[in-house]
């Protein structure tokens, strides 16, 4: 069974502060992806990665960096956080190879920013 | 551009009853097609997904039919459960031009018992 890890599992920030969300995946996965979640909008991709020490803008980039320091690990950077970005975040994988389409999501991180 | 269209936000049913949530996509191609399904305090999972336009893809008792001619992938259920609550998400794969799913907006379920 695919496993990704998400760490903390809530968290409660200021605004104007850095915040870091984590991932670890033991699938052996070449992709990771950084998804939003709101109500109303669904998952909306905020950065993806399909190898170490590369990332690549998704469709709301703004606001958020990423880093893919090694194929497991997957960073969500807010570096000066803001109450718009209250959210649930999620982080996903999936393999690169022909079939492998299926994302494997983790439980998700609750970020409440004040 | 790619895009994933979902009409309902929310839907109601009595156990037993019918389930219908509409999906279509805009696109090039001939992706994949997804329905993930989220329960409460959980990430999305794969419900079925379908490779080839025309096929249908079933899981649990959920269908889903990939129509190219109306670029459709709606989610049917005969009889729902109390335990089908949750939301769906109709997904578009990875087209020839890009590298990531698109997510639809989601379709809560609540199923009254």
């Amino acid at each position: 069974e695919a496993a990704v890890t998400q760490s903390p599992r809530s968290k409660v920030a200021v605004t104007g502060g850095k915040v870091t969300l984590s991932c670890h995946q033991t699938n052996n996965h070449d992709y990771m992806y950084w998804y939003r979640q709101d109500t109303g909008h669904g998952l909306r991709l905020i950065h993806y990665s399909y190898v170490a020490d590369s990332t690549e803008k998704g469709d709301i980039p703004d606001g958020y960096k990423a880093s893919r320091p090694s194929q497991e690990n997957f960073s969500l950077i807010l570096e000066l956080a803001s109450l718009s970005q209250t959210a649930v975040y999620f982080c996903a994988s999936r393999g690169a190879q022909r079939g492998q389409n299926t994302l494997y999501f983790g439980a998700g991180t609750r970020l409440s920013v004040l | 551009g790619n895009s994933v269209t979902q009409m309902q936000g929310q839907v109601t049913l009595s156990e037993e009853e019918f389930l219908f949530i509409n999906c279509t996509y805009s696109t090039t191609g001939y992706p994949t097609l997804f329905w993930y399904v989220q329960y409460p305090g959980e990430g999305p999972q794969l419900l079925l997904k379908v490779t080839t336009a025309n096929n249908k893809g079933s899981s649990r008792g959920f269908e889903a039919t990939y129509d190219k001619g109306t670029t459709s992938f709606h989610l049917q259920k005969a009889s729902v459960q109390e335990s089908d609550s949750a939301v769906y998400y109709c997904v578009l794969g990875p087209s020839n031009s890009g590298t990531y799913q698109r997510f639809g907006t989601g379709t809560k379920l609540q199923v009254v018992p």
